[in-house]
């Protein structure tokens, strides 16, 4: 059973700090990892893409993929109350549909 | 930009109605996918197309039916609905070979 583990949170830091959210996820040959965010009431938007081992960074945003350790995170800079929202990891392997966390709310405090 | 649109953002339906969900996307691609999404549950899929005319059983088909004639659209069938269907569905898509699945608006179905 191939599955994403989240901390569902909430997740609370201040407006301006770094918010660091974590993904574990069970197996070995996936190959593509991503990150969604999602405001109350609305659909799933991708924010983020990684393929391969590393930091790759977009903006505020920087993904860190460690595919040994089977582990990938999303840190947020400068963490705004917009960033509000949950955030759903998700990875897939070649030719199959996404498998998707449960998420992690996070709450941005001004 | 890709473009994924739903035919309802919220719905109402009588429990033993037959429900049609229609989703179309315009940005030609192959793959097109439905999720439900319960509080706690997370996204969970339903059915997933990777042509025309084909569809895939993803992990939660029972109670539902899928429809793919036309490239753009797929469509989602409650063939029956039940209180257990109330859900946020969501339908996605993505280009064949690419795995960045964009979705849509979603539908908020209850069943009363």
């Amino acid at each position: 059973q191939k599955e994403v583990e989240q901390n569902s949170g909430p997740l609370s830091v201040p407006e301006g700090a770094i918010a660091s959210l974590n993904c574990t996820y069970s197996d070995r040959v996936s190959q593509s990892f991503f990150w969604y965010r999602q405001y109350s009431g609305k659909s799933p938007e991708l924010i983020m893409s990684i393929y391969s081992n590393g930091d790759k960074e977009d903006g505020r945003f920087t993904a860190q993929l460690n595919k040994a350790s089977q582990y990938v995170s999303l840190l947020i800079r400068d963490s705004q109350p917009s960033d509000s929202a949950t955030y759903l990891c998700a990875f897939n392997q070649a030719g199959t549909a996404l498998i998707f966390g449960k998420g992690t709310t996070l709450s941005v405090s001004s | 930009d890709v473009k994924v649109t739903q035919s309802s953002r919220y719905l109402v339906k009588r429990t033993g109605e037959k429900v049609f969900l229609e989703c179309v996307q315009d940005m030609d691609h192959e793959n097109m996918f439905w999720y439900r999404q319960d509080p706690g549950l997370g996204l969970r899929l339903i059915y997933f197309s990777y042509d025309v005319k084909m569809k895939e059983k993803g992990d939660i088909p029972e109670g539902y039916s899928v429809s793919r004639e036309k490239k753009e659209r797929f469509s989602l069938i409650l063939e029956s609905a039940s209180t257990n269907q109330t859900s946020m569905y969501l339908c996605a898509s993505t280009k064949q070979a690419t795995p960045e699945q964009y979705f849509g608006p979603g539908t908020r179905l209850t069943v009363t």
